[in-house]
């Protein structure tokens, strides 16, 4: 079963500039989730998919970030314009089950650094 | 607020120790506490509990979850080089579309 798939690896641009992660969740996933992983801390959960649908962004900073998900599928994750605080590692992480409080299968994740 | 603490930060070890991870929470409405293993970047599951007083094992690890001291911990037996990474904790609640995430504990196993 090929887990889940997000691109790019690693990225590295100026504060003020735009970015955009892309997730691939495992095939069937109906729940989709982004984290962001500051170094030294744990995730922190961003936003919540079902379907296409959101289910929860009450931590997502909607001044600058924003996210979609379609056609139910893969998902983008955007930061318009980025600053120095958004370093950090975005992790995407779906699940068959809804409800955050179950188990999810995490992506490799993608480091972003701010300069 | 909701609390997740895990405890120590950071440990160093020879193969062979057994070692004992703890997590404390303080949150309304419980649902689950997970432990996932992070090498790198993906954290991946190890197990979850929701039941107190219940081990959970596999292999060399095992968990146990107390709900009337909140907390639980995360046994590792006969500990190899490979065991090495961040040991995270996580707790999720009912009604509630949240995961909330320790900031680990780093284990570092020396040959």
């Amino acid at each position: 079963e090929a887990g889940v798939a997000q691109s790019p690896r690693y990225k590295i641009i100026e504060k003020r500039q735009s970015v955009a992660f892309w997730c691939n969740p495992i095939s069937g996933h109906a729940t989709l989730y982004w984290y962001q992983q500051i170094l030294g801390q744990g995730p922190k959960l961003l936003i919540q998919f079902q379907n296409n649908g959101v289910v929860d962004d009450s931590q997502l900073p909607k001044d600058r970030f924003s996210a979609e998900r379609l056609k139910g599928v893969d998902s983008t994750l955007k930061i318009q314009p980025a600053k120095l605080e958004d370093s950090a590692v975005y992790l995407c992480a779906s699940s068959p089950l809804r409800g955050a409080y179950n188990e999810q299968f995490f992506g490799p994740g993608t480091r972003l650094t701010v300069l | 607020e909701d609390k997740v603490v895990q405890s120590p930060l950071s440990l160093v070890v020879h193969e062979g120790d057994t070692v004992t991870l703890n997590c404390s929470y303080e949150v309304t409405n419980f649902r689950s506490l997970l432990w996932y293993k992070q090498e790198k970047k993906a954290p991946t599951f190890l197990f979850m509990l929701t039941s107190s007083g219940i081990e959970k094992k596999s292999g060399r690890l095992s968990s146990i979850l107390d709900k009337k001291e909140l907390f639980s911990i995360l046994n590792i037996t006969a500990t190899q080089t490979g065991d090495s990474a961040v040991y995270l904790c996580a707790v999720g609640v009912y009604n509630n579309n949240d995961m909330r995430f320790g900031a680990g504990t780093r284990l570092t196993v020396k040959p």
